[in-house]
């Protein structure tokens, strides 16, 4: 099994652009989520969907919206870019709440100039 | 609103105990989670506890609840370089199923 599947693994930005980056997970799980990864910030959840159909913002969603194309993918769209989104980016996903945790992609490593 | 605390970084020697602490102050956590992020890869569940716990243990892993003081403790025994990573504790409260994660701590093993 892939588990979690993240792309692109490296991406560079200017200020203003526009990407999606890409998750998708083929083991069946009912919730996904979007974290952002920076230096002694421990991980911050950017957006969650709890079942198909539905998205929640998280703690830091300004700058960012997702869609959850089907039970397997779950993508984050940046619309305009801005230094302060240099991160890494993080998908993880479960397949309900209650012990078990996450499974966590390898990450997208983001740089807006 | 809910809040993980770690220590940032910790240094051991090859063969000593490593004991990584964590607070957390939502008193309605669920469970609770060590994850392991080594350099460059995602984060790898390591193991996890349920509120109603007070230890659990699994080969060189012991983690230590202390619910009334919402204290987290990972405890690894004959710590190996192949240790050296960044581990994170993260709450989980609710039934949405998010993780509050802390800021990581580095461990870092010499030889």
């Amino acid at each position: 099994n892939a588990g979690v599947t993240q792309t692109p693994k490296f991406q560079v930005l200017k200020t203003g652009q526009s990407m999606t980056l890409q998750c998708a997970q083929d083991m069946n799980h009912n919730s996904m989520y979007w974290y952002r990864q920076d230096p002694g910030m421990g991980l911050r959840l950017i957006y969650y969907s709890a079942s198909e159909g539905t998205t929640d913002k998280g703690e830091v969603p300004n700058g960012y919206n997702v869609s959850r194309l089907n039970k397997r993918e779950f993508s984050l769209r940046l619309e305009s870019a801005a230094p302060s989104q240099t991160s890494v980016y993080f998908c993880a996903s479960r397949m309900e709440s209650g012990g078990g945790g996450y499974t966590f992609g390898s990450g997208t490593r983001l740089t807006v100039v | 609103g809910e809040d993980v605390e770690q220590s940032l970084f910790l240094s051991v020697r090859e063969g000593d105990s490593s004991v990584i602490n964590c607070t957390y102050t939502d008193s309605s956590s669920t469970y609770l989670y060590w994850y392991k992020q080594e350099p460059g890869a995602g984060l790898q569940l390591l193991t996890y506890i349920f509120s109603n716990m007070d230890m659990k243990q699994d080969q060189r892993l012991t983690v230590l609840l202390n619910k009334k003081d919402k204290h987290l403790s990972l405890r690894i025994a004959d710590t190996q370089t192949g240790d050296s990573a960044i581990y994170f504790c993260a709450e989980e409260t609710g039934n949405t199923g998010k993780l509050i994660f802390g800021q990581g701590t580095t461990l870092q093993v010499k030889p």
